[in-house]
């Protein structure tokens, strides 16, 4: 069973729309994230969520906001899409909010705006 | 610029060989720091972390080292197999949520 999951696993859209990414995990983790990670390949944390305490990354747009309907699930819900929003979105999970965890990935979302 | 810098860019190396990957990082403070293996098109695996005491972790055959006062790590992957072919990404931190990434260095293991 797929510990982390995420769909879609590729999304294509048009510049203005909104999208959602949905994350689920299965680890009975109670920490969620979310990444991005541009063309450069650099990863960089926009969000984690534990127990309804989310700590959002300044450097993300507003437009870009967390949904966790449960402990198991953190969707990402963008709105206003910009051609600068093209990356691969990553959803991941820990233990506990403990620095030191180890943190699991979800595969990916390639999302394209164009 | 950016706060954690890896070498080589990139790296080939025939299966088998041993090779070293290095982490140089200026954060500040520093509380641990992790390996990641990222296949390409998943998501990245987690090899090691290491706290600011610790100067050594394995996990098979990858060993990293970090020295806290050179603010140095190196990822050191022991006969090399095929399935090593990866990108293989620092992560320096101070907190959970003050993550700083490396570029990577993409390593190709050849027969």
């Amino acid at each position: 069973d797929t510990a982390v999951s995420q769909t879609p696993k590729y999304l294509v859209t048009q510049m203005g729309n909104d999208k959602s990414i949905k994350c689920e995990q299965n680890l009975g983790h109670d920490t969620m994230y979310w990444y991005k990670q541009d063309s450069k390949k650099f990863l960089k944390i926009m969000f984690s969520y534990n127990n309804k305490e989310l700590i959002i990354n300044e450097t993300v747009p507003n437009r870009f906001s967390p949904k966790s309907p449960d402990k198991a699930h953190l969707n990402l819900h963008i709105n206003s899409l910009e051609l600068g929003d093209s990356a691969v979105y990553f959803c991941a999970s820990s233990p506990r909010k403990g620095h030191t965890d180890t943190q699991y990935f979800g595969p990916g979302t390639r999302l394209t705006v164009l | 610029k950016n706060q954690v810098e890896q070498s080589p860019q990139s790296l080939i190396i025939l299966e088998g060989k041993n090779c070293t990957l290095q982490c140089n990082y200026t954060v500040s403070p520093f509380s641990n720091l992790r390996w990641y293996k990222q296949d390409t098109g998943r998501g990245p695996v987690s090899l090691t972390i290491m706290t600011f005491s610790e100067n050594t972790k394995s996990n098979g055959r990858y060993t990293a080292t970090l020295d806290a006062d050179t603010k140095q790590s190196s990822l050191h992957i022991t006969a090399s197999q095929l399935s090593d072919s990866a990108s293989y990404i620092c992560v320096v931190s101070e907190s959970v949520n003050d993550m700083r990434f490396g570029a990577g260095t993409r390593l190709t293991v050849k027969p």
